[in-house]
């Protein structure tokens, strides 16, 4: 199993581009995540999945859009990118459960826009 | 919003040594859980301690949790330079409010040969 996978893992965009980070797992994890990690800000959630079809908003959303049409992909959307959006991004996924599970992580992409 | 701080912020110590982590947080919990991210990687869980436990253990890892002090540590014995990494703790609270964890700042784990 390749767990979660992130595509790409380094981009370069200016000021006002768009561009599509594409998370995907290969667990069947009904849950997936959208986190963006700067230094001494921990992670911090910008929008999640619990099922195909369905997204929600986390804690940081301004300036992202998400979409989960299939369940094993997760897409995160920059409409028009702003400085402040240079960071990394982590994708996460976990099995649904009241029990609670761990989450598994991507690798990252290391987004810079100038 | 971020629930756990961890404490200390940095910690330096020599390879045999071992290593202390805090955590604490707010509200009431489900479980608490403990990852590592080493530099310029994901995060790979470690250990899930549920709140009706005390203290788990796997292999050179030991965390304890108190939920009346809402805290919980994290001991990595016979620390190894591999162990260099920043350390999270993430709480998950009961049903209707367990979808998303709620993240820490991390501990940053320097472990010299």
């Amino acid at each position: 199993n390749a767990g979660v996978t992130q595509t790409p893992k380094f981009r370069v965009l200016k000021t006002g581009q768009s561009m599509t980070l594409l998370c995907a797992q290969d667990m069947n994890h009904e849950y997936m995540y959208w986190y963006r990690q700067d230094p001494g800000m921990g992670l911090r959630l910008i929008h999640y999945s619990v099922g195909e079809g369905t997204t929600a908003k986390g804690e940081v959303p301004d300036g992202y859009n998400v979409s989960r049409l299939k369940k094993q992909n997760f897409l995160l959307g920059l409409e028009s990118a702003a400085p402040s959006q240079t960071s990394v991004y982590f994708c996460a996924s976990t099995d649904a459960g009241q029990r609670g599970r761990e989450q598994y992580f991507g690798p990252g992409t290391r987004l810079t826009v100038t | 919003s971020q629930q756990g701080e961890e404490d200390p912020q940095a910690l330096s110590i020599q390879e045999g040594e071992n290593a202390t982590m805090n955590c604490s947080y707010k509200t009431s919990i489900n479980n608490l859980q403990w990852y590592r991210q080493n530099s310029g990687r994901g995060l790979v869980h470690l250990i899930l301690i549920r709140s009706n436990e005390r203290e788990k253990h796997s292999g050179r890892l030991r965390v304890t949790l108190d939920t009346s002090k809402k805290s919980s540590s994290l001991l990595i014995t016979a620390s190894r330079a591999a162990d260099t990494a920043s350390y999270f703790c993430a709480t998950q609270g009961y049903a209707g409010n367990n979808r998303k964890l709620i993240w820490g700042l991390g501990t940053s784990l320097a472990v010299n040969p």
